[in-house]
């Protein structure tokens, strides 16, 4: 069945540091989603992504999708302590949301 | 506009019995799809409901079942509960099976197995 790997499982960086986690399939995606959970929470949609080379940003968060839509990464640039939780992302392969979800990524931020 | 709802919060039951899970959709959502998500791990998709049918389903065994009602709502069943069952399980509603739409999260319901 489809695979999603997310690396690293745990990120720590100092407050003001950049942080990527980056996500791949084994299969080709329709879509890529990323979440974010903090702790004790649910994941919130951050966003989605469709077509091949895709690039979003939101504030300091950008997301990029493969050429081959089968990785994605996402950035964040000076981290603060906000941006403290679990980054998934989940790939769909199919017209309906059967998203399979990566292990995710935890980031902490060292003030 | 009341988000996506989830009752009860937290549930403590033995092995072998059965546990009912409830979720309300966000308004306007009429597809309700369940994950389980073990500690330390991503959300697994159980299953989806669409128009009180059951779409897709993840690989999960035949002791997981559900609900969907007319009002969108749905209720996951797990009977013969197993230690393994322990984990928190969302529900997640979006505004239809289509690519692009958007699915919105729950709070959960914190299931513990003894």
């Amino acid at each position: 069945g489809q695979q999603v790997m997310q690396i690293p499982q745990y990120q720590h960086v100092q407050e003001g540091e950049d942080f990527t986690t980056y996500c791949n399939s084994s299969t080709t995606l329709s879509n890529i989603q990323w979440y974010k959970q903090r702790p004790g929470g649910h994941p919130v949609f951050l966003i989605q992504l469709v077509k091949s080379g895709e690039v979003k940003k939101q504030k300091r968060l950008t997301f990029q999708f493969g050429e081959a839509k089968k990785n994605s990464s996402l950035h964040i640039t000076a981290t603060q302590t906000t941006d403290v939780g679990t980054y998934f992302c989940a790939g769909n392969t199919g017209g309906y949301q059967k998203v399979t979800f990566g292990i995710g990524t935890k980031l902490q931020v060292i003030p | 506009d009341a988000g996506v709802t989830q009752s009860p919060t937290h549930l403590i039951k033995t092995r072998g019995q059965q546990v009912t899970l409830r979720c309300s959709p966000k308004s306007g959502h009429d597809t309700v799809s369940w994950y389980q998500q073990a500690l330390g791990q991503g959300p697994q998709f159980i299953f989806q409901y669409y128009e009180e049918e059951e779409r897709q389903r993840g690989n999960f065994p035949d002791r997981f079942s559900g609900h969907q009602f007319p009002n969108y709502s749905s209720e996951l069943n797990v009977n013969a509960l197993l230690l393994g069952d322990s984990a928190l399980y969302l529900c997640a509603s979006s505004p239809g099976t289509g690519i692009g739409d958007t699915q919105y999260f729950g709070p959960g319901t914190r299931l513990t197995v003894l």
